[in-house]
C-alpha cells in the first residue's frame, strides 16, 4: 500500500536559515509528488509537484524540491527561511492509475524564530 | 476568483443529528474528493468523485455520505453524527488530479 512519512513532527528555525522538510513516500511505481502548505486556520496551498522529467523543481514562494528515486524522498527545501513560512507542511503522493488518490503525510509544523 | 467554497466553517451539533456540509468549486473541475484532518494523522480522503455521479469510497467511508448531481457541488452528509467524527473536514478539486488539488478553507466539526 501506499504511504507518506513526514519524520519531522516539529522543526524550528532561525529567519534567514535555510530548509529542509524530509518527506519519504513507499509506491510500486513513479508517483505523482506534491507539496502544500497549510497556514493556520487556512486550507492547503499547493506548492510545487512532480511527475517527471527534472527531478529538481521549483514551485511558488522560493521553495523547490528534489525527487530522489533510489530514497523514495521527495524533500523540500528553501535556502533562505522568511517569518511569514511558519505553517504546516504536507507531502502528498498520488496514484498514477487513479487521480482521485492521494495520500498525504502527517505533516511537519515549521516554527521561525526571528 | 478561482476558489472552493465550504459551509459552515464551524459547526457544533449533537450525536445523531443528521448534517450535510456543502462544498462549491467555480472551476468547472471534474475531480472533487472530501478529507478530515485530524492531529497526527495527516488528511485523509473519505470520498471522491470523478464526475456527475460517479463517486467513490476513500480509505475512511464509514458514517459518510456523499452525492455530485451537479459539476460544481460535492456534499458531505453525516447521517447520524458520532463524537469520533469531530473534525476538520476539507473539500478539494482538481481539473486533473496530475495538476495538484485546489483546497476550501475547512469546516471544523465538533459533534456532543
Amino acid at each position: 500500500a501506499q504511504s507518506v512519512t513526514q519524520p519531522d513532527i516539529h522543526i524550528t528555525v532561525s529567519e534567514g536559515a535555510s530548509l529542509e522538510l524530509r518527506c519519504n513516500y513507499s509506491y510500486g511505481a513513479t508517483p505523482y509528488l506534491f507539496w502544500y502548505v497549510q497556514s493556520p486556520g487556512q486550507g492547503l496551498q499547493l506548492l510545487l509537484k512532480y511527475f517527471s522529467g527534472d527531478t529538481l523543481v521549483q514551485g511558488i514562494k522560493g521553495f523547490e524540491a528534489e525527487f530522489k528515486r533510489s530514497q523514495s524522498s521527495f524533500n523540500l527545501r528553501k535556502p533562505s527561511v522568511h517569518w511569514s513560512d511558519a505553517a504546516e507542511y504536507f507531502c502528498s503522493v498520488g496514484a498514477l492509475y487513479n487521480f482521485n488518490k492521494f495520500y498525504f503525510g502527517s505533516g511537519t509544523k515549521l516554527n521561525v524564530k526571528p | 476568483e478561482a476558489q472552493v467554497t465550504q459551509n459552515p466553517r464551524y459547526l457544533i451539533t449533537v450525536t445523531g443529528k443528521k448534517l450535510t456540509v456543502t462544498c462549491s468549486q467555480n472551476m468547472n473541475h471534474e475531480y472533487m474528493s472530501w478529507y478530515r484532518q485530524d492531529p497526527g494523522l495527516g488528511l485523509r480522503q473519505i470520498y471522491y468523485s470523478m464526475n456527475v455521479e460517479v463517486t467513490d469510497k476513500g480509505d475512511v467511508p464509514e458514517g459518510y455520505k456523499v452525492s455530485r448531481k451537479e459539476k460544481r457541488n460535492f456534499p458531505l452528509i453525516l447521517e447520524s453524527p458520532s463524537p469520533n467524527q469531530t473534525s476538520l473536514y476539507f473539500c478539494a478539486s482538481s481539473l486533473t488530479g496530475s495538476k495538484g488539488y485546489t483546497f476550501g478553507s475547512g469546516t471544523r466539526l465538533t459533534v456532543v
